[in-house]
C-alpha cells in the first residue's frame, strides 16, 4: 500500500536557521503530495502542495519540490522563526474520488530565540 | 481560510456518559472525515463519508459511530466513553481538492 515516511523529531534550531525536513513516498501511480502544519491546539492547516512530477509548492517561505525519480517532497525554508514551531506532517493522496490521505508520523520543529 | 468547525474544543467527562463530538462545515463539501489523533501526533482514519447517508469505517478500528444526515454536519457519537478514548479526535472535509481540517476536539474520560 501507499506510505509515507519522515524524519523523526524533535528538530531544534536556532532562529533564522536553515531548515529541512525529509520526507519519501511510496504509491502506486502519481499522487498529489502535501505538508500540513499543526499548531499547539489546533487543526491541520494546508501549507503547500504539488501535483505533478517537478512542481514545487511554496507558502510563508516554505517550499518543497516533487521529485519522482528519488520519490521525495522535501520541506525547506531559508530562515525560520520562532513562531515556525509546530509540527509538520507530509501527506500523499489522489485527488478526486475518495480521496484517502496517507499521512508521513510527523516531525516536531521547535525553534529557539 | 476553510471554514469547519469543531466543537466542543474540550471536554472532561466521566466514565459511562455518551458522548456527541460535532463537526460542520460550510463549503459544501461532499466528503467528510474523522481522525484520531495520538499523544505521539500519529493520525489516524476512524470514519468517513462520500456524501449524506454515506458512512464508512476507516483504517483504525473505533467503537465511536457517525451519521451523514445534511451534507454540512458529520457528527460522532460514543455510546459509553472510556478511558481507552481519550484523544484528540481532528475532523475534515474536502471537495476535489486538499482536505480541510477543523481546530479538533480534546477528549478526557475520567
Amino acid at each position: 500500500g501507499d506510505s509515507v515516511t519522515q524524519m523523526e523529531g524533535p528538530v531544534t534550531l536556532s532562529e533564522e536557521a536553515f531548515l529541512t525536513i525529509n520526507c519519501t513516498y511510496t504509491a502506486t501511480g502519481y499522487p498529489s503530495l502535501f505538508w500540513y502544519v499543526q499548531y499547539p491546539g489546533e487543526g491541520l492547516q494546508l501549507l503547500l502542495k504539488a501535483t505533478k512530477a517537478d512542481d514545487k509548492g511554496s507558502n510563508k517561505g516554505f517550499e518543497a519540490t516533487y521529485r519522482k525519480e528519488t520519490t521525495s517532497f522535501h520541506l525547506e525554508k531559508g530562515s525560520v522563526q520562532v513562531s515556525d514551531s509546530a509540527v509538520y506532517f507530509c501527506a500523499l493522496s489522489f485527488l478526486g474520488g475518495y480521496q484517502k490521505v496517507t499521512f508521513g508520523t510527523g516531525t516536531k520543529l521547535q525553534v529557539i530565540p | 481560510e476553510a471554514d469547519i468547525y469543531q466543537t466542543p474544543r474540550y471536554l472532561v467527562i466521566g466514565t459511562g456518559k455518551k458522548i456527541t463530538l460535532e463537526c460542520s462545515q460550510t463549503m459544501g463539501h461532499d466528503k467528510m472525515y474523522w481522525y484520531q489523533q495520538d499523544p505521539g501526533m500519529e493520525l489516524h482514519l476512524i470514519h468517513y463519508s462520500y456524501g449524506v447517508n454515506s458512512t464508512e469505517k476507516g483504517d483504525l478500528s473505533s467503537e465511536s459511530t457517525v451519521s451523514r444526515i445534511r451534507t454540512e454536519h458529520f457528527p460522532l457519537t460514543l455510546e459509553s466513553a472510556r478511558p481507552s478514548h481519550t484523544s484528540q479526535y481532528l475532523c475534515a472535509s474536502s471537495g476535489d481538492g486538499p482536505q480541510h481540517f477543523g481546530d479538533g476536539t480534546r477528549l478526557s474520560i475520567l
